[in-house]
């Protein structure tokens, strides 16, 4: 167990909806990012929060969004979803945004568009 | 932005054999790559990582080289086991785990 927590586990919603994603860091890590998996494709960087503020940002879709709150929990927002979003959604955690710092994941939420 | 190629995609290998995964960055500025390891269905996990001021780094079975110069990284799994069998990514960065790029991924399979 990493203790990276994200919900839910499996999420299976129509075209054109909008669903949320949650992820709650180790107690203590200050950054969470997000990464996408599809299934022809690796692990794509999609944002990254630090303390509540934005730090980076990768590949993300404008249809996509995210946000840290102050209890170091971050969502992220999927909407307008096409068939092609259907894919394995990571969060990671780590202590600092720079530095000598590994990323711990969760295990991942599993959103099929039908 | 930094662009990490990794081969090969599929590995086959003989329990007791040797495994060697390779991967390329583009980015100089990149100074830290760590190996993910992710079975079916699970989340990855860090299994080695070097940064830039080592040229090699060990810790049992595995092993993984940095070559600055050419800028490649290499994994090295010795005495492959059945366990050892999962889909296994590099990744690089500029800053610690900020902003991992990862490669596409090589799915090991460890024959008995």
């Amino acid at each position: 167990d990493s203790g990276v927590t994200q919900t839910p586990k499996h999420l299976i919603t129509a075209t054109g909806q909008r669903v949320t994603l949650r992820c709650s860091p180790r107690s203590g890590d200050l950054s969470v990012y997000w990464y996408q998996q599809s299934l022809d494709q690796g692990l794509q960087f999609l944002i990254q929060y630090y303390n509540g503020e934005e730090r980076a940002k990768g590949n993300i879709l404008e249809r996509f969004s995210a946000q840290q709150f102050p209890d170091l929990h971050s969502e992220l927002n999927l909407s307008s979803l096409e068939l092609g979003d259907s894919a394995l959604y990571f969060c990671a955690s780590s202590v600092a945004f720079a530095g000598d710092t590994e990323a711990f994941f969760g295990q991942g939420t599993r959103l099929t568009v039908v | 932005g930094e662009n990490v190629e990794q081969h090969p995609s599929t590995l086959s290998v003989q329990e007791g054999d040797s495994a060697v995964i390779k991967c390329t960055y583009s980015d100089s500025a990149s100074n830290y790559f760590p190996w993910y390891k992710q079975e079916l269905g699970k989340r990855p996990q860090l299994i080695i990582d070097i940064r830039s001021n080592v040229g090699e780094k060990k810790d049992q079975r595995i092993a993984v080289t940095l070559n600055k110069t050419a800028k490649h990284f290499s994994l090295h799994i010795t005495e492959t086991q059945p366990e050892d069998s999962a889909v296994y990514f590099c990744a690089a960065s500029i800053n610690g785990a900020n902003n991992l790029f990862f490669g596409t991924g090589t799915r090991l399979t460890v024959i008995p």
